[in-house]
């Protein structure tokens, strides 16, 4: 079956610093990838997405590339920023479905 | 478009208790999700429609559990009788097909206390 395996966290950065959220995932067929941010007290919001093999997603500074030989979708961002203070969930799509499969949700915590 | 709506916001309730929750999709979106958020076990797929009719339900954790759909523009999870365990944030969400990414758009969700 389909799963998703995100690294574990609370990630706490500094401001400005580099960002990375390892994801790594197991699928049938070719799925199309997500990341979703959920912030305080609200639902899941879509991020960004890639839907084949070496696209690369990106919204609000942040990216993330599909890599098919290494089954990953690593989420990135150059300088985080106290708004970017969130839960992230790796996220995929298999065949014609809709059920997506999301992974358990790391939480990153920006300080000034 | 309003979004997603789900009511209420909070619920709070004892034991043994029913509990209803309540979902309005984005009009048009033929899809609709219910999903269970926990410390524990992250978000949990509880069950989906298509259409009104229930596609998958594998993630209903028992009985006590139950959703239904009667029309496009309304859904309810109903949890009876209710236990501490069930506690957790319920999210709705709801999609179209034939988008190019079938994008699901989240409610706010409803956080559930079971004392």
């Amino acid at each position: 079956g389909n799963s998703v395996t995100q690294m574990e966290g609370p990630v706490t950065l500094s401001e400005e610093a580099f960002l990375t959220i390892n994801c790594t995932y197991t699928a049938t067929g070719y799925p199309s990838l997500f990341w979703y941010v959920q912030y305080p007290g609200e639902g899941l919001q879509l991020l960004l997405k890639a839907t084949k093999a070496d696209d690369k997603g990106s919204n609000k500074g942040f990216e993330a590339t599909y890599r098919k030989e290494t089954t990953s979708f690593h989420l990135e961002k150059g300088s985080v920023q106290v708004s970017d203070s969130a839960v992230y969930f790796c996220a995929l799509r298999s065949g014609g479905y809709q059920k997506v499969t999301f992974g358990i949700g790391t939480k990153l915590q920006v300080i000034p | 478009d309003a979004g997603v709506i789900q009511s209420p916001r909070h619920e709070v309730t004892e034991m043994g208790q029913e509990v209803t929750l309540r979902c309005k999709p984005i009009s048009g979106h033929d899809y609709l999700f219910w999903y269970r958020q926990t410390m524990m076990r992250g978000l949990e797929l509880l069950i989906y429609f298509n259409n009104n009719v229930p596609i998958d339900d594998s993630g209903m954790p028992e009985d006590r559990f139950s959703a239904k759909m009667p029309n496009a523009s309304f859904s309810t999870l109903k949890i009876q009788p209710s236990e501490p365990r069930d506690s957790a944030v319920y999210f709705c969400a709801s999609s179209l097909t034939g988008t190019p990414i079938y994008e699901q758009y989240f409610g706010p969700g409803t956080r559930l206390t079971v004392t």
